[in-house]
């Protein structure tokens, strides 16, 4: 039981490139959600989802998409990076509502 | 919108003190309130979750409390050890869908 996975940990982009960040879960959870955390911003929301085929914006989603296939992979899609997404990006998952979350260690992202 | 704050920003305590960390939330429509621990370049690690219909929930040295009716929570931290010191965050589950984070409160234990 690997909890959830992130993947890569350390990423640099060139303004423009586009990436994808990884997240896999092992534990059947049906919430999965994006966070980036900035300093003196705290940790905001940019996508969730409450199960397969399902998703939906949170407080930051502009520059990027998700998709959720499967109920264990919930990707992270830049698609022109820029400075301002420089940060630090968790992946969390949780059972169903009425259960706390599970972070992954988090991908440090800096555009150049 | 759920907004949530933590007060204080930063503490100092020597260790074997006992502390409360406070977090305050606007909308008292929560599901849950669970809290975290960050300790610095690394992820979030759960320390407690309170379910709707609890008042608090313990885990060895840790007690948290919520009191959804003031919008307020606790965590009670007893006989603090430098390996406590972390940031402490706090988080409002917004009616089932996503949790709301506060800033946080950085705790330092000194020996």
């Amino acid at each position: 039981n690997a909890g959830v996975t992130q993947t890569p940990k350390f990423q640099v982009l060139k303004t423009g490139q586009s990436m994808t960040l990884q997240c896999a879960q092992d534990m059947n959870h049906e919430y999965m959600s994006w966070y980036r955390q900035d300093p003196g911003m705290g940790l905001r929301l940019i996508h969730y989802s409450v199960g397969a085929g399902i998703t939906d914006q949170g407080e930051v989603p502009n520059g990027y998409n998700v998709s959720r296939s499967t109920t264990e992979d919930f990707p992270l899609r830049l698609l022109s990076a820029a400075p301002s997404q420089t940060s630090v990006y968790f992946c969390a998952s949780r059972i169903t509502a009425n259960y706390g979350y599970t972070f992954g260690s988090g991908t440090r992202l800096t555009v150049v | 919108k759920q907004e949530v704050t933590q007060i204080p920003a930063a503490l100092s305590v020597p260790e074997g003190e006992n502390l409360v960390l406070n977090c305050s939330f606007t909308d008292s429509a929560i599901y849950n309130l669970q809290w975290f621990r960050q300790d610095p370049g690394k992820g979030l690690t759960s320390l407690l979750l309170i379910q709707s219909s609890q008042r608090e929930q313990t885990s060895g040295r840790l007690n948290a409390s919520l009191d959804k009716s003031s919008g307020r929570s606790t965590l009670y931290i007893a006989a603090s050890q430098p390996g406590d010191s972390a940031t402490y965050l706090c988080a409002a589950d917004n009616y089932g869908q996503n949790f709301v984070f506060g800033p946080g409160t950085r705790l330092s234990v000194l020996p």
